[in-house]
């Protein structure tokens, strides 16, 4: 089975503070996705990545930038934390062609006071 | 751009009840659609998808079919159980290198 691991699985951090999500997968998956989860809005597109070195932005990339520095690591960094960012993250995997699903990690749930 | 809308968010149902959940998309191109289920505590797991007009996607009793003419794509269970209590999300993929975009989850909660 095609795993995704996230870290840390909670956080909480304050308002300004550097926050980094890391999201690492053992798939061999090209394709990588950060997902932020909020009621109401279901799971929304942050950013994403085709390959190693190199990321889009997504539906919603203000005040968040992602980094690939490999195939299985793909992170999240908030340099600027706020108080709209306290939601709950998914990192998500999937192999290359149209119909393929995604395999998503546990997600993390991040607090910001 | 690419969406999804589901007009449902939260469904409240006794046991061996009837399901509906309403999945209408737009989309640019011909997608594949989805549809995710999440329990408590763990990411989305694909429930199946459909990639062509009239192809009926099914899993666990439950079931949909893609339907290019109303742009739908409905999730329907003839009869839940209480164990169906998640959150199901409809989901479509454009292209190859279009990134899954997803409509916004319809809670399900089935009482006993």
């Amino acid at each position: 089975e095609a795993a995704v691991t996230q870290s840390p699985r909670s956080k909480v951090a304050v308002t300004g503070g550097k926050v980094t999500l890391s999201c690492h997968q053992t798939n061999n998956h090209d394709y990588m996705y950060w997902y932020r989860q909020d009621t109401g809005h279901g799971l929304r597109l942050i950013h994403y990545s085709y390959v190693a070195d190199s990321t889009e932005k997504g539906d919603i990339p203000d005040g968040y930038k992602a980094s690939r520095p490999s195939q299985e690591n793909f992170s999240l960094i908030l340099e600027l934390a706020s108080l709209s960012q306290t939601a709950v993250y998914f990192c998500a995997s999937r192999d290359r062609g149209l119909n393929e699903r995604l395999f998503f990690g546990h997600g993390t749930k991040l607090s910001v006071l | 751009g690419d969406s999804v809308t589901q007009t449902e968010g939260q469904v409240a149902l006794s046991e061996e009840d009837f399901l509906t959940i309403h999945c209408n998309y737009s989309a640019s191109g011909y997608p594949t659609l989805f549809w995710y289920v999440q329990y408590p505590g763990e990411g989305p797991q694909l429930l199946f998808r459909a990639s062509r007009d009239k192809e009926k996607g099914s899993s666990r009793g439950f079931e949909a079919t893609y339907d290019k003419g109303t742009t739908s794509f409905h999730l329907r269970k003839a009869s839940v159980q209480e164990s169906d209590s998640a959150v199901y999300y409809c989901a479509l993929s454009v292209n190859n290198n279009n990134a899954p975009r997803f409509g916004a989850g319809t809670k399900l909660s089935v009482k006993p």
